[in-house]
C-alpha cells in the first residue's frame, strides 16, 4: 500500500459528460502529480501540484482541469469526454517540489475510466 | 516526446534467468529511478539513481547509470514468475519523465 488513495477505482460514462477523479496523498507529501496511461499512450505526465500551487504542467488538455486544496487532497475534472480518454488515471504524491533531491514517487492504484 | 525510452519493448525469459533492460533519455538528469507495474495496478518504485552514481543494487536488482551515453540499464538476477510485469524507467529533471516501459514476462 503506498498510502496514495484514489477514487472511484471503476466509472463508466458517456461522451460529452464531466467526471471528477479524486486524489488524497500519502501523509506529509505536498507534492500531487497526475498522470494518465492508455494503450497507444503510455504513461503520460498531466500536471503537478506543489502546496496548492501548480508546479508543473504536462500533456493536459484544455478540457482537463485539476486543483489541490489546502487539505492538500487533489482533483481532476475532465470535461467534455469522447471515447479517447478513456484510460487509467493515476494520483502521486511525493515530499518535495522538485525531484532534484531525488524524491520518491508513490503511486496510487489508479482510476479506471470508460467512456461510452 | 519522451525522455526515457526502454528497450526492449518486450522481454520473455525462463524463471531463473536474468533480465536487463535498457533506459536511454535526451537531457542531463538530476536522478533516474525505475519503477515496476503489474498489470492494472499502480506503480511501485524500485530504486533510485543519482547523476554522480554509476552503479546501485538492492536485492536482485541492479541498475546503472552511464551519463556520457545518456542510459541505464536495469538487472534483475534470478528472475521468478512473479517478476513479470512493466518496468519503467523515470528521469528527474524539471519534471518526471517516464519512459514507454519494457514488458517483462517471466516462465516458470
Amino acid at each position: 500500500d503506498s498510502g496514495v488513495t484514489q477514487t472511484p477505482k471503476h466509472l463508466i460514462t458517456a461522451t460529452g459528460q464531466r467526471v471528477t477523479l479524486r486524489c488524497s496523498p500519502r501523509s506529509g507529501d505536498l507534492s500531487v502529480y497526475w498522470y494518465q496511461q492508455s494503450l497507444d499512450q503510455g504513461l503520460q505526465f498531466l500536471i503537478q501540484y506543489y502546496n496548492g500551487e501548480e508546479r508543473a504542467k504536462g500533456n493536459i488538455l484544455e478540457r482537463f482541469s485539476a486543483q489541490q486544496f489546502p487539505d492538500l487532497h487533489s482533483e481532476l475534472n475532465l470535461s467534455s469526454l469522447e471515447l479517447g480518454d478513456s484510460a487509467l488515471y493515476f494520483c502521486a504524491s511525493s515530499s518535495g517540489e522538485k525531484l532534484y533531491s531525488g524524491n520518491t514517487i508513490y503511486f496510487g492504484e489508479g482510476s479506471w475510466l470508460t467512456v461510452v | 516526446s519522451q525522455q526515457g525510452e526502454e528497450d526492449p519493448q518486450a522481454l520473455s525469459i525462463q524463471e531463473g534467468e536474468n533480465a536487463t533492460m535498457n533506459c536511454s533519455y535526451k537531457t542531463s538528469i538530476n536522478n533516474l529511478q525505475w519503477y515496476r507495474q503489474n498489470s492494472g495496478r499502480g506503480l511501485v518504485h524500485l530504486i533510485l539513481i543519482r547523476s554522480n552514481e554509476r552503479e546501485k543494487h538492492s536485492g536482485r536488482l541492479r541498475v546503472t547509470l552511464d551519463t556520457s551515453k545518456k542510459s541505464s540499464s536495469l538487472l534483475i538476477t534470478a528472475s521468478r514468475a512473479a517478476d513479470t510485469a512493466s518496468y519503467f524507467c523515470a528521469t528527474a529533471h524539471f519534471k518526471t519523465i517516464f519512459g514507454a516501459g519494457t514488458r517483462l514476462f517471466v516462465k516458470a
